[in-house]
């Protein structure tokens, strides 16, 4: 079975700090896709990013950069110069193949950041 | 932009009564998905559909069923209604089975059984 693990509960940061987010997942599929999400407040979760198992390359995007090792099974998010719109609870996802077809996430059970002033 | 709309953000039933929570998305997407988000459990999988009239249980259907009668609509049902059922649920929708595709959120149903 598949399992994702974000063993940070909770992170409390003050803004301007950088901040990594770990994610370490669990899965027998060669073909996979990793993803991030981010649920602020308001409750509604936003996708941020996704790789696929055979793109190990890690981008930056602004503020936002993704480390992907296959090698430790890690997909992890680092926030640069975090902010206090940046708090929210950010969920890391597997996508799972399914034998009749289509896929499904798994998710992590998030980590709480939280910047402060 | 897609829009995935939960009927209500907040509900208050008791125990024993027939739920409904209904959820609507605009952009055609072939899947819906509902999932209840708990305190360190994050989100499981309840029920999912690739298509109309068709659903597949996911990892926690017991205690719920589905309805998808047009695409654009997934609703879930709470038969009878009982305390551990209280949570906050999502609807999310993606466009295809593709498994590069991402799920689309509505804002979520607090759901509270007393």
């Amino acid at each position: 079975a598949q399992k994702v693990t974000q063993a940070q509960t909770e992170i409390s940061v003050v803004e301007k700090e950088d901040v990594t987010l770990d994610c370490v997942y669990e899965t027998r599929d060669t073909t996979y896709y990793l993803f991030w999400y981010k649920q602020p407040p308001s409750g509604e979760l936003v996708f941020l990013i996704r790789r696929n198992s055979f793109d190990e390359q890690n981008e930056i995007s602004g503020r936002y950069s993704w480390n992907f090792q296959k090698s430790t099974s890690s997909f992890n998010f680092t926030i640069t110069a975090s902010q206090v719109v940046d708090s929210a609870v950010y969920f890391c996802a597997l996508s799972e193949a399914l034998t009749g077809g289509g896929n499904k996430l798994t998710f992590g059970t998030g980590t709480q950041l939280k910047v402060e002033l | 932009d897609v829009k995935v709309t939960q009927s209500s953000r907040y509900l208050v039933k008791r125990t024993g009564e027939k739920v409904f929570l209904e959820c609507v998305q605009d952009m055609d997407h072939e899947n819906m998905f509902w999932y209840r988000q708990d305190p360190g459990l994050g989100l499981r999988l309840i029920y999912f559909s690739y298509d109309v009239k068709m659903k597949e249980k996911g990892d926690i259907p017991e205690g719920y069923s589905v309805s998808r009668e047009k695409k654009e609509r997934f609703s879930l049902i709470l038969e009878s209604a009982s305390t551990n059922q209280t949570s906050m649920y999502l609807c999310a929708s993606s466009l295809n089975r593709g498994m590069n595709t991402e799920a689309f959120f509505g804002q979520g149903t607090r759901l509270t059984v007393v």
